[in-house]
């Protein structure tokens, strides 16, 4: 099976700017969840999606938005674009999300630098 | 609130040697505990899910215990190579209102580990 894939990979923006991002998760997994990296926060989940509705919401502002679509993509979206938003997001699938063998699976991550 | 804690920070070993990485976190309500590895500006590899109500995983050299009473899960890694050379990040997952907190893992801060030949 094709594990978790993430485009871009790589993205530069300006401040003040908004991005897209785009999550495919593993073929069968209906769960995707979205994580920031960076070096000094480490891990923090943003949101977690199934069956296009959003089951869970991390600490982030309104700005950090996300969907799912019926084939269980996922993009998420960053508007007005900060200096503090730069990181490794990292997309996680899984296939239900809720189960107690629910393994969660990474993308290779999008990295953002905001300029 | 979850706090995950992960000691030491970096080790590093010589190939060849047995090694013991730690995790403790805070509230043991946990619904599951996942090891996991990152390379350098990579995503992260999942090794080992341990399920609450277990006290261990075994994935070929690695084996992960869990003790939820002490809050605490160990990963062992017997005959340690160059190649296992990376950061290693236990996450556990939150019992919630509906029985699981949905896709949230709390994350520690990983174990940077190096193996030199």
């Amino acid at each position: 099976k094709a594990g978790v894939t993430q485009t871009p990979r790589y993205l530069i923006k300006t401040r003040g700017q908004q991005v897209t991002l785009s999550c495919s998760p593993i073929s069968g997994h209906r769960s995707v969840s979205w994580y920031q990296q960076t070096p000094g926060q480490g891990l923090q989940f943003l949101f977690e999606y199934f069956s296009e509705t959003q089951r869970n919401k991390g600490n982030f502002p309104g700005r950090f938005s996300g969907r799912q679509f019926s084939n269980s993509r996922s993009e998420m979206n960053v508007s007005t674009l900060e200096l503090g938003d730069s990181a490794l997001y990292l997309c996680a699938s899984s296939l239900e999300g809720g189960l107690f063998t629910d393994t969660q699976y990474f993308g290779p991550g999008t990295r953002l630098t905001v300029l | 609130k979850q706090e995950v804690t992960q000691i030491p920070a970096a080790l590093s070993v010589p190939e060849g040697e047995n090694l013991v990485l730690n995790c403790s976190f805070t509230d043991s309500a946990i619904y599951n505990l996942q090891w996991f590895r990152q390379d350098p500006g990579k995503g992260l590899t999942s090794l080992l899910l341990i399920q609450s109500s277990q006290r261990e995983q075994t994935s070929g050299r690695l084996n992960a215990s869990l003790d939820k009473s002490s809050g605490r899960s160990t990963l062992y890694i017997a005959a340690s190579q160059p190649g296992d050379s990376a950061t290693y990040l236990c996450a556990v997952r939150l019992r919630g209102p509906g029985g699981t907190s949905y896709g949230k893992l709390t994350f520690g801060q990983g174990t940077i580990l190096t193996v030199h030949p």
